[in-house]
């Protein structure tokens, strides 16, 4: 089981919105700790999609969205397009592992 | 532009070795903690191991903890990982990649190589 709780899937229509949940504890998110989200299409390595919580690096659409409060975090995905039908992941550190710790990554499917 | 490419996977027996080479380009690589990340077949992804800029400090996950060692050449802009007592599940592919900042994300990575352990 993985140290930060993602939902193993979610789904949407081309056009709506969709938010991924990552949920933590006292000793990652919860110590506060930036959570950061990566993109994993298919058959590639994973990219970075979203930095320290809210920042999106240079060439991600502004559809792509990060917040945190406490212990979770969450990724919004807005006006759903098929090219986004990746695994999602969150990360950040938890200073009871002294490591990095992955949440189990959630499965982005466009209907 | 940043590069990051892994080699040296392969298929090993159980209880074998294989050196892991992830040669960097496009930045410094001495200012930058790096790390190794492994997905096993239809699975998650795991740090397994981390160097700091100057290799003066690893650190590794519980599950590879005196089996694999990790290093790095400044002066020829290589990372390394050196993996002993191969077992069945640490097959996985296995990225490097670079730290941003000390607790940072992970910005750049490669595009993998692929380590199977079997008999």
């Amino acid at each position: 089981q993985s140290v930060l709780t993602q939902p193993p899937s979610v789904s949407g229509a081309p056009g709506q919105r969709v938010t991924i949940a990552c949920t933590g504890s006292s000793s990652n998110l919860g110590a506060a700790y930036d959570v950061h989200w990566y993109q994993q299409l298919p058959g590639t390595a994973p990219k970075l999609l979203i930095s320290d919580n809210s920042n999106r690096p240079s060439g991600v659409p502004d559809r792509f969205s990060g917040s945190r409060s406490g212990t979770s975090a969450s990724l919004a995905i807005a006006g759903l397009q098929a090219e986004d039908e990746a695994v999602y992941y969150c990360q950040s550190y938890d200073n009871s592992l002294s490591g990095r710790v992955f949440g189990g990554g959630t499965k982005l499917t466009v209907l | 532009e940043v590069q990051l490419v892994e080699s040296g996977g392969g298929l090993v027996q159980p209880g074998g070795s294989l050196r892991l080479s992830c040669a960097v380009s496009g930045f410094t690589f001495s200012s930058y903690a790096m790390t190794w990340v492994r997905q096993a077949p239809g699975k998650g992804l795991e740090c397994v191991s981390v160097i700091t800029d100057s290799g003066g400090v690893a650190y590794y996950a519980d599950s590879v903890k005196g089996r694999f060692t990790i290093s790095r050449d400044n002066s020829k802009n290589t990372l390394y990982l050196q993996m002993n007592s191969l077992r069945v599940e640490d097959t996985a592919e296995y990225y490097c990649a670079r730290i941003a900042l000390s607790y940072g994300p992970l910005d750049y990575w490669g595009q993998g190589t692929l380590v199977t352990v079997s008999s």
